[in-house]
């Protein structure tokens, strides 16, 4: 099992640009989170989603929005890009509750200028 | 804002020298989790307490639940250079089906 992957590892965005970020888990999890980790920071969740077709608001939500119409994938879109955005990115998921055990992926490192 | 909040906030310590990091919630948490993220790193889970009073181990690292579920602790025992990291508590709060993460406490260990 490859686990949680996501891509790219690295981006630069000019301000106003957007993205999709990838994440994909081969391990038939129900559960797929976004956290954000700014620097020296702990982890902020942006949206979760519970299963395919499903998905919430986490703490910090705005100027981001996701979809989960597989099981596996879960990509984070990021419309208007702004400096404020400039974080280190992960994906996560679980296998049937919030409360098992979170796999992370590498990360995406991003930077807004 | 913030409901989970860990302290201390930065640790240095000589190797094998002993090292504890405590984990405190506002609210009552339904279970805690542990995780430890090296520099450059992504979050690996570390273990999961559930009982209010809640006490394990892993080799060199305790881990307890406090009993009205509110706070918890890790301690390493004889830190290594291999510990270096930041460790996050991470607690889901009541009823709620969301995980909020600790701020985090980042041990540098010194040969």
């Amino acid at each position: 099992n490859a686990g949680v992957t996501q891509t790219p590892k690295f981006r630069i965005l000019k301000i106003g640009q957007s993205m999709t970020l990838q994440c994909a888990q081969d391990m038939n999890h129900n559960y797929m989170y976004w956290y954000r980790q700014d620097p020296g920071m702990g982890l902020k969740l942006i949206y979760y989603s519970v299963g395919a077709g499903i998905t919430d608001k986490g703490e910090v939500p705005n100027g981001y929005n996701v979809s989960r119409s597989t099981t596996e994938d879960f990509p984070l879109r990021l419309e208007l890009a702004a400096p404020s955005q400039t974080s280190v990115y992960f994906c996560a998921s679980s296998y049937i509750t919030i409360t098992d055990t979170q796999y992370f992926g590498p990360g995406t490192r991003l930077t807004v200028l | 804002g913030q409901q989970v909040m860990q302290i201390p906030q930065y640790q240095h310590v000589q190797e094998g020298e002993d090292f504890t990091t405590y984990c405190n919630s506002s609210t009552t948490l339904s279970n805690i989790q542990w995780y430890k993220q090296r520099p450059g790193g992504h979050p690996v889970f570390l273990i999961q307490l559930v009982k209010s009073g809640e006490v394990k181990k892993q080799k060199r690292l305790t881990f307890q639940f406090g009993e009205a579920k509110k706070n918890s602790s890790l301690h390493i025992t004889a830190t290594q250079t291999t510990d270096v990291g930041t460790y996050f508590c991470a607690g889901t709060l009541g009823n709620t089906d969301k995980l909020i993460f600790g701020t985090g406490t980042r041990l540098q260990v010194f040969p």
